[in-house]
């Protein structure tokens, strides 16, 4: 059992160029989410998902596109990277968007120059 | 939005004494989820403690306590006998389900 695993642990790309962050969770968990990083902010939630097919946004979800195909996987997309886009991204799963213990993954730091 | 407030960006202790970090939050709900995570420097966020809004009783995980005053909004982390691996950053969220929002959190750090 693996949990939350996202790949890759580190990025860097130029203004512009695009990308996508992957997060697979082994747990059949229902709902799955992404956050941002950046110092003295905490996390901030980006775009979450209640199951397969469905998606909705979180606090800062500019610049970023999800889609949830599978009930296991849970990628992030950035379409044309900016700077302010540099942080460290965590993706979270939890069994149902009711029960509220959420497991999160290792992480990946980005940084677009 | 709902807002969660530390006011204390760095804490320390003594090990083996207690030390209390705060939180504050601003909600309009009346059923919600309330959390403490510990990120140490290796990054992993690791659940340390939650408290459901409609349970009066404080939550208790081993050393580590809340107090949860609901009408004043303010969930507080007491960390008792602490220990050399209890220094890390330590988050206070809220969530009322898909929404989950965290405050800029406390670093700590334990003096030997």
């Amino acid at each position: 059992n693996a949990g939350v695993t996202q790949t890759p642990k580190f990025q860097v790309l130029k203004t512009g160029q695009s990308m996508t962050l992957q997060c697979a969770q082994d747990m059949n968990h229902e709902y799955m989410s992404w956050y941002r990083q950046d110092p003295g902010m905490g996390l901030r939630l980006i775009h979450y998902s209640v199951g397969a097919g469905i998606t909705d946004q979180g606090e800062v979800p500019n610049g970023y596109n999800v889609s949830r195909s599978t009930t296991e996987d849970f990628p992030l997309r950035l379409l044309s990277a900016a700077p302010s886009q540099t942080s460290v991204y965590f993706c979270a799963s939890k069994a149902t968007a009711f029960y509220n213990e959420q497991f999160f993954g290792p992480g990946t730091r980005l940084t677009v120059l | 939005a709902q807002t969660v407030t530390q006011s204390q960006p760095e804490m320390s202790v003594q090990e083996a004494e207690t030390v209390t970090l705060s939180c504050t939050y601003d909600t309009s709900e009346s059923d919600y989820y309330l959390f403490w995570y510990k990120q140490p420097p290796s990054r992993q966020m690791i659940l340390v403690i939650r408290q459901e809004a409609y349970k009066q009783q404080n939550a208790t995980e081993n050393r580590f306590s809340v107090n949860f005053q609901k009408a004043a909004k303010s969930f507080s982390l007491k960390i008792s006998d602490s220990q050399l691996g209890d220094a890390a950053m330590y988050f206070c969220a809220y969530s009322t389900g898909n929404q989950f929002y965290f405050g800029t959190g406390t670093s700590l750090t334990v003096i030997p």
